[in-house]
């Protein structure tokens, strides 16, 4: 079974520019949920989808935002980048037991 | 809200030794899950033990165990017969039971473990 697959790898990008990543989750999977991880604030929950909608939002400003598609593969935007956007930004996808979940390797974002 | 306190920025440990990892939380409900991460230089995060608060019983997976203390609000991980390839960015993180639209993990600021030949 795949794991739960991220791109790019690595991203970078200037001040003001914008940003899409991907993240398609194991096969079945309907959930997948996004984190911010940087060494000062640690990892933060950005949002999860289900089934293509929106079920939890962090608290993160709107710049941030994300979609989800019917094969369940989800991405994350955002917009208008800032310096402190750069991050490692973790994808996980759960397939609907209550606890399990599995996480990709990330995108290493560097905002310049 | 809940909160995930891990107060060992740093932890090392030699070769073949045990360690354990020390995690609080603060929490008002009574049934929640309860995580160990490992988080290699790969990036990747790696499910290392759970445990449901409404079980009584340790976790244990293989040369990894948990400590819950439920009243004191305590979740440490033991690590035995440590490896080299135990070294690594350890999280500990939490999350409701049932947790309807509110799923999400929150996560201790975790403990860089390093193991020593």
């Amino acid at each position: 079974k795949a794991g739960v697959t991220q791109t790019p790898r690595y991203l970078i990008k200037t001040r003001g520019q914008q940003v899409t990543l991907s993240c398609s989750p194991i096969s079945g999977h309907r959930s997948v949920s996004w984190y911010q991880q940087t060494p000062g604030q640690g990892l933060q929950f950005l949002f999860e989808y289900f089934s293509e909608t929106q079920r939890n939002k962090g608290n993160f400003p709107g710049r941030f935002s994300g979609r989800q598609f019917s094969n369940s593969r989800s991405e994350m935007n955002v917009s208008t980048l800032e310096l402190g956007d750069s991050a490692l930004y973790l994808c996980a996808s759960n397939g609907g037991l209550n606890y399990g979940y599995t996480f990709g390797s990330g995108t290493r974002l560097t905002v310049v | 809200a809940q909160t995930v306190t891990q107060s060992q920025p740093e932890m090392s440990v030699q070769e073949a030794e045990t360690v354990t990892l020390s995690c609080t939380y603060d929490t008002s409900e009574s049934d929640y899950y309860l995580f160990w991460y490992k988080q290699p230089p790969s990036r990747q995060m790696i499910l290392v033990i759970r445990q449901e608060a409404y079980k009584q019983q340790n976790a244990t997976e293989n040369r990894f165990s948990v400590n819950f203390q439920k009243a004191a609000k305590s979740f440490s991980l033991k690590i035995s017969d440590s490896q080299l390839g135990d070294a690594a960015m350890y999280f500990c993180a939490y999350r409701r039971y049932n947790a309807g639209n509110n799923r999400k993990l929150i996560w201790g600021l975790g403990t860089s473990l390093a193991v020593n030949p």
